[in-house]
């Protein structure tokens, strides 16, 4: 069975760009989840997905960044304009349920905005 | 609101030697209580999670945690260490209320000298 994706590994763009991450959970999983780690700083929550709606965004920095889940499969999350401190890595989780079940992670996004 | 904290950013141990690995949390509700661990480039594993059974919980790869109510612990430890366990690990709660989403501590980098 195929693990959490997500793409692209890396990705550097200048200040005022955008970009978009792409995250595909493992298949029959409800639950998709957005976190961010800042260089130095613990990872943090953004959102939650439960199939294509948005259970909790109360994590997401600023209205700079949208995060979608067409049809309740892949998920996107998209920074526009990117800003100097967006630059870390985010990471994808899925989950087949929420109560205190395990989250499968992906290998995360490194973003540099420069 | 609930926060995790782990003691040390960076431990090192030689191989064969006990490795712990300190977690503390607050919370006025006991939480479920995860340890993860992140390998060079690639995503987050879950080494185990506490979820109210047993407070003395087994993972994978020998590792262990027991959680301590009275000293709001969940303290992550092996007794021999080997060289494969270099890695990052990261303490993470949630709560049942809360959708799933998780609250990372900081991360320890664990070093294994021969």
């Amino acid at each position: 069975e195929a693990g959490v994706t997500q793409f692209p590994s890396h990705s550097v763009i200048e200040k005022g760009q955008t970009v978009t991450l792409r995250c595909d959970p493992i298949s029959g999983h409800d639950n998709l989840y957005w976190y961010r780690r800042v260089m130095g700083k613990e990872i943090k929550f953004l959102l939650h997905f439960v199939k294509e709606s948005k259970q909790d965004e109360s994590g997401m920095p600023n209205n700079r960044f949208l995060a979608e889940r067409t049809g309740g499969t892949y998920s996107t999350l998209k920074v526009q304009p990117a800003e100097l401190e967006d630059s870390g890595v985010y990471f994808c989780a899925s989950s087949q349920n929420t109560l205190a079940n395990e989250q499968f992670f992906g290998p995360g996004t490194r973003l540099t905005v420069l | 609101a609930q926060s995790v904290t782990q003691l040390g950013s960076h431990v090192s141990v030689s191989e064969g030697a006990l490795v712990l690995l300190r977690c503390n949390y607050s919370s006025s509700v006991p939480p479920y209580l995860f340890w993860y661990v992140q390998y060079p480039n690639q995503g987050l594993q879950l080494l185990l999670k506490y979820t109210s059974a047993a407070t003395l919980v087994k993972g994978i790869n020998g590792f262990e945690a027991e959680f301590k109510k009275s000293e709001t612990s969940f303290h992550l430890t092996k007794p021999s260490a080997h060289m494969s366990d270099a890695a990052e690990y990261f303490c993470a709660v949630s709560k049942y209320n809360q959708g799933g989403k998780l609250i990372f501590g900081q991360g320890t980098e664990l070093s294994v000298k021969p």
